[in-house]
């Protein structure tokens, strides 16, 4: 069955630095979006991308976060300066159509913020 | 989006069925009816979804009230591996491409006994 990797499993990262979380979403799939749980909450949606561009994105999603599809298969989150407050799971996922289709999710990179 | 209420906690044993209740009095026309589970230190996992009609998959079915102000996931008989949190969103089809998001709750956290 197509998988969404995402890579790194686990990283730790000193506040102030940039990280850019991985991931290679299921390659038939247009709609691409990046979620994050913080430890014990709940999932939150991060932003949503789709033909080159973000089409939707949260509160969270402020100047410090960025998306971007640099080649045909992956699909990468930077966050410029990191924060104690970014530690959490973000999770990647795609899907083929919009309200009708299913998210296919990644298992997730852990952010660790030291 | 329009809102859902779940129990924050369920029970079953090995081999029984389960029946996770959701309501969304004020779900519109539009609104598809999604679920999805997490299992411990996972992503998200689709499970089923539909707009009016009951529907089966191999995962499970869901039972859509006449009046759609709620549903039900049934599991026909619960594993071990079914312990997750059962989550219950509305997606509403009338957003078009700016409606991709999943908006998640606490969900229910599932506890399956042997």
């Amino acid at each position: 069955e197509p998988e969404v990797t995402q890579t790194p499993s686990h990283q730790v990262t000193q506040m102030g630095q940039e990280v850019i979380l991985r991931c290679v979403p299921i390659s038939n799939h247009l709609y691409f979006y990046w979620y994050r749980q913080i430890l014990g909450q709940k999932v939150e949606f991060l932003v949503s991308f789709y033909n080159n561009e973000i089409s939707e994105k949260s509160e969270i999603f402020d100047d410090q976060f960025s998306v971007e599809r640099p080649d045909g298969s992956n699909f990468t989150l930077k966050i410029r300066s990191t924060k104690l407050e970014d530690s959490a799971m973000y999770f990647c996922a795609s899907s083929i159509l919009q309200a009708t289709s299913a998210h296919t999710f990644g298992s997730g990179t852990r952010l660790t913020v030291v | 989006d329009a809102k859902t209420t779940q129990p924050n906690s369920m029970e079953s044993n090995e081999e029984e069925p389960v029946h996770l209740p959701c309501n969304h009095s004020t779900i519109s026309g539009t609104d598809y009816i999604h679920w999805y589970r997490q299992l411990p230190s996972q992503g998200p996992e689709y499970v089923i979804h539909g707009l009016t009609s009951n529907v089966n998959n191999r995962m499970a079915s869901l039972a859509i009230a006449e009046d759609r102000k709620s549903s039900t996931l049934i599991l026909h008989r619960a594993t071990l591996r079914d312990a997750a949190v059962y989550y219950c969103i509305l997606r509403d089809l009338k957003r078009g491409q700016a409606g991709t998001a999943l908006i998640f709750g606490k969900g229910t956290t599932l506890s399956v006994s042997s």
